[in-house]
């Protein structure tokens, strides 16, 4: 089965470094979705890219997030400077193309802890 | 308020029992309806997904949908300890952006 791989799987970092997620879409998928997953406010979409270009990251603190799609096959998520508040688990997605509907396949995220 | 709001349990029933889930929501545009499974440390995987009104079943799974009510059920009959986990109902107008809900924590008791 095709899967969406994400990097690393755990990060426990101090606050104010930078940290970086990344994420192998399903070949072929065109678009993709980063979201953040917390007890509280569960998934919120961060941002999400079609074709590689951002089509929405309203979701995302700009002031520290920035997300990018160097090639079809990495899309990177970083944070700089890192905060506590940032701590939860982040999930990218990836969707399929041609017609309305597309199913999103998730990876198993990465679980970020800013001491 | 949220687009979309679902009751974070947790729910817990005896091996067997016919288990409900329940989303409601606010956007009367949303015509895809999704409902996702999350295992502990996993990401959340496509259990069923229907397209505007109506009922889909999938072997021991049900999936509702009444967009008069803005009402969406999962149904799981003869749950089995494996369908332990917590389900996510998801919601799109036009495909690509979902609406998630917080999801509901199920744990089915042998």
């Amino acid at each position: 089965d095709a899967r969406v791989t994400q990097t690393p799987r755990h990060k426990v970092t101090e606050m104010g470094q930078e940290v970086t997620m990344r994420c192998q879409p399903i070949l072929g998928h065109n678009t993709v979705f980063w979201y953040r997953q917390t007890m509280m406010q569960g998934l919120e979409l961060l941002a999400y890219f079609r074709n590689r270009a951002p089509l929405d990251d309203s979701g995302m603190p700009k002031d520290r997030f920035s997300a990018e799609m160097p090639d079809a096959t990495l899309a990177t998520l970083k944070i700089q400077p890192s905060e506590p508040r940032d701590s939860a688990v982040y999930f990218c997605a990836s969707g399929g193309t041609g017609g309305q509907y597309q199913p999103q396949h998730f990876g198993d995220g990465t679980r970020l802890s800013i001491l | 308020q949220k687009e979309v709001e679902q009751d974070p349990g947790p729910l817990s029933v005896p091996e067997g029992a016919i288990v409900s889930l329940n989303c409601t929501y606010s956007n009367s545009a949303f015509q895809y309806f999704m409902w996702y499974r999350q295992y502990s440390r996993k990401g959340p995987e496509l259990l069923m997904y229907t397209y505007s009104s109506g009922n889909k079943e999938d072997g021991r799974f049900t999936a509702q949908v009444d967009k008069s009510s803005k009402y969406i059920s999962l149904f799981i009959r003869d749950s089995q300890p494996s369908d332990s986990a917590t389900y996510l109902c998801a919601m799109s107008a036009f495909g690509n952006q979902f609406y998630f809900g917080t999801g509901t924590s199920l744990t089915v008791i042998p």
